[in-house]
């Protein structure tokens, strides 16, 4: 069975900080990994995501994410917040199969501080 | 392009009333996701179709909620008679799924809002 676990449900961070979002997650099969954002009263969007490509994937808003296999991790980073990051970020995977229903991570809540 | 479109995006009922949230996924996707989000539980998959067709409505929490999918345009859920509890923030995503190179991703709409007193 696939599972994410994100850890650190708060994050708090000054603009212009690295930004580091962990994401580890465990599949029997080829994972499919996504990161979404959700900003305040909106609904979910796509960050980026990896489908079994180049293992560094570069998202929207200057985020970026590698795919680690030896550590089943998907961390989530940007070299600098910004005030208009802040938001709830979620970890997601799927497998590669014909199913291929997502699992969710519980999200990450992050804040940026002036 | 229009993405998917939620309505109502608010709204109050009293218990017992039902209430019906509205959904119009992106065109040509062929599945479509019902989500509830709360503060206590997070993200919840309610169900999901694929090709208008119930694939797995395992997280539909009881009898009192129901979801149909008429045609590849058009999705309802349903909840009678509401609770208190049912207070959440409903959301409907919509997919292409099968297929090489498809990949997965949801796209989601803004969310109903719902409040049940």
């Amino acid at each position: 069975a696939q599972s994410v676990t994100q850890l650190g449900s708060h994050v708090s961070v000054s603009e212009g900080a690295l930004v580091l979002l962990r994401c580890n997650y465990s599949s029997s099969v080829p994972p499919y990994l996504f990161w979404y954002v959700q900003y305040p009263n909106q609904g979910l969007q796509l960050l980026l995501k990896y489908t079994s490509a180049a293992t560094l994937v570069k998202g929207i808003n200057g985020f970026e994410a590698e795919f680690k296999k030896s550590e089943t991790s998907f961390h989530l980073t940007k070299p600098s917040a910004h005030m208009s990051d802040a938001a709830e970020y979620f970890c997601a995977v799927t497998n590669a199969g014909n199913n291929r229903k997502l699992i969710w991570g519980l999200g990450t809540s992050l804040a940026v501080n002036p | 392009d229009a993405g998917v479109i939620q309505s109502p995006r608010h709204e109050v009922t009293e218990m017992g009333q039902e209430v019906t949230l509205r959904c119009k996924p992106i065109s040509g996707h062929n599945s479509l996701f019902w989500y509830r989000q709360t503060m206590m539980r997070g993200l919840e998959l309610l169900i999901y179709f694929n090709n208008n067709v119930p694939i797995d409505d395992s997280g539909m929490p009881e009898d009192r909620f129901s979801a149909k999918m008429p045609n590849a345009s058009f999705s309802t859920l349903k909840i009678q008679p509401s609770e208190p509890r049912d207070s959440a923030v409903y959301f409907c995503a919509s997919s292409l799924m099968g297929g090489t190179g498809n990949t997965g991703e949801l796209f989601f709409g803004e969310g109903s809002r719902l409040t049940v007193l």
